[in-house]
């Protein structure tokens, strides 16, 4: 089964502090791979999404693919309290029925306190 | 405004039940999915549909049926053979192949009363 490991949390930053978040993918012929903020109660709302390998940066927010070591990170620059949720890791896998398809991560809790 | 629109927002169902959560997009998407989470858990997918009159099991849809008569719609029933129905459901579409990442509803929170 193909899978998606997100690692284990909760985390706890400083606000002000630099959030790193990882993800793994079990299948190296993934093509897309999304960061989702879910707050509690709420649904995911996506924030990040890469294609390629390298960085791509939006605001506070870095995401990181690394396609050979199977890897996707999420880096956020001086956390806020406001970024305290769940983040969620989702790749689409390729071939057959799969196209298109998200599957999701277990998510990592992310509190930032003042 | 375009979106998802889920209901209802809460939900209860006696044992035995079956209950069906509604799920309505006019993004004008053809793919949707139906996704399971439980508490401090990440999303399951139970079914999903890439055209109208067909959709296709994910990875947990025992005890639960589906159906896609119209490209808007995407009704999802929990079955009494689902033993364990409490979750939040959540909906989500998307164009076709499209890599852009989803468009969720605002959920369905389901008990067992």
């Amino acid at each position: 089964q193909k899978e998606v490991e997100q690692n284990s949390g909760p985390l706890s930053v400083p606000e002000g502090a630099i959030a790193s978040l990882n993800c793994t993918y079990s299948d190296r012929g993934s093509q897309s791979f999304f960061w989702y903020r879910q707050y509690s109660g709420k649904s995911p709302e996506l924030i990040m999404s890469i294609y390629s390998n390298g960085d791509k940066e939006d605001g506070r927010f870095t995401a990181q693919l690394n396609k050979a070591s199977q890897y996707v990170s999420l880096l956020i620059r001086d956390s806020q309290p406001s970024d305290s949720a769940t983040y969620l890791c989702a790749v689409t896998f390729t071939g057959g029925t799969s196209y298109g398809k998200l599957t999701f991560g277990q998510g990592t809790i992310l509190t930032v306190h003042p | 405004d375009g979106g998802i629109t889920q209901s209802p927002k809460y939900l209860f169902r006696k044992e035995g039940q079956n209950v069906t959560l509604s799920c309505e997009q006019n993004l004008n998407h053809d793919a949707m999915y139906w996704y399971r989470q439980d508490p401090g858990q990440g999303l399951r997918l139970i079914y999903y549909s890439q055209i109208v009159n067909d959709f296709q099991k994910g990875d947990i849809a025992e005890g639960y049926s589906v159906s896609r008569e119209k490209k808007e719609s995407f009704p999802l029933t929990v079955t009494s053979a689902q033993k364990n129905p409490t979750a939040f459901y959540l909906c989500a579409s998307s164009i076709y192949g499209d890599s852009y990442g989803y468009t969720f509803g605002s959920g369905t929170r389901l008990t067992v009363v």
